[in-house]
């Protein structure tokens, strides 16, 4: 089955250590999403790219970069993570921008921080 | 920006019964509203869509959302609840900042259907 698919499932690191959370899909979609969602909260958008035209949001940390070395790869690496970063972090994609609102998403990479 | 209020943090109804979760909204224009699930410890998925054209939507598990301009509601409905219905219920809007397109979503919705 086609599927957005999100490794590890849950991550502990230490505070400050870095960490790269991978998502892949087999959808082929040109946008993938990264979100991050805190206890019983909305999901937030940190990121998306469009192929590969990265999008930013204004207010997402610097402490949070992302990468997509192909259609099917996308990474969030978190830099420097503090207390506040611990989250669930959610994969998303969809088939083009016009269908933004049919996203499907990934089980989420729940991350501790120490 | 366009936005969604979930007015509640939590609905409980009994197995069997209809169940209505609620949401307002407030854009600038025609609104392209969008209804999500997340199941614990899970992603999100995609429920319907209001885009334009009929008020009553039909979605997926049976749930339908029905789409009131002067009310500027876009409620949830299912006639029936059944137990596994239980789940963090998300509202969104189809948001234009920054020059491109993205998904806001509400606070969210936790329904608890009590068998």
């Amino acid at each position: 089955d086609a599927m957005v698919i999100q490794n590890p499932r849950y991550q502990v690191t230490q505070f400050g250590k870095p960490v790269t959370l991978s998502c892949s899909q087999t959808l082929n979609h040109n946008v993938m999403y990264w979100y991050q969602q805190k206890s019983s909260q909305a999901p937030k958008l940190l990121f998306h790219y469009y192929d590969k035209d990265f999008n930013n949001e204004a207010d997402t940390p610097d402490n949070f970069q992302s990468r997509r070395p192909n259609t099917s790869f996308c990474f969030l690496d978190i830099r420097s993570p503090g207390l506040g970063d611990a989250a669930m972090y959610l994969c998303a994609t969809s088939r083009d921008r016009e269908s933004l609102y049919e996203q499907y998403f990934g089980p989420g990479t729940r991350l501790t921080v120490t | 920006a366009q936005s969604v209020a979930q007015p509640e943090d939590q609905v409980n109804v009994a197995e069997g019964n209809p169940l209505t979760v609620k949401c307002t909204y407030s854009v600038s224009g025609n609104p392209y509203l969008f209804w999500y699930v997340q199941y614990p410890n899970r992603g999100l998925q995609f429920l319907l869509k209001y885009i334009t054209g009929d008020n009553l939507v039909k979605g997926s598990y049976g749930f339908e959302a029905e789409f009131n301009k002067s009310q500027t509601s876009f409620h949830l409905k299912k006639p029936s609840a059944l137990v596994s219905d239980s789940a963090l219920y998300f509202c969104a809007v189809r948001d234009i900042t920054g020059g491109y397109q993205k998904v806001t979503f509400g606070t969210g919705t936790k329904l608890q259907v009590i068998p």
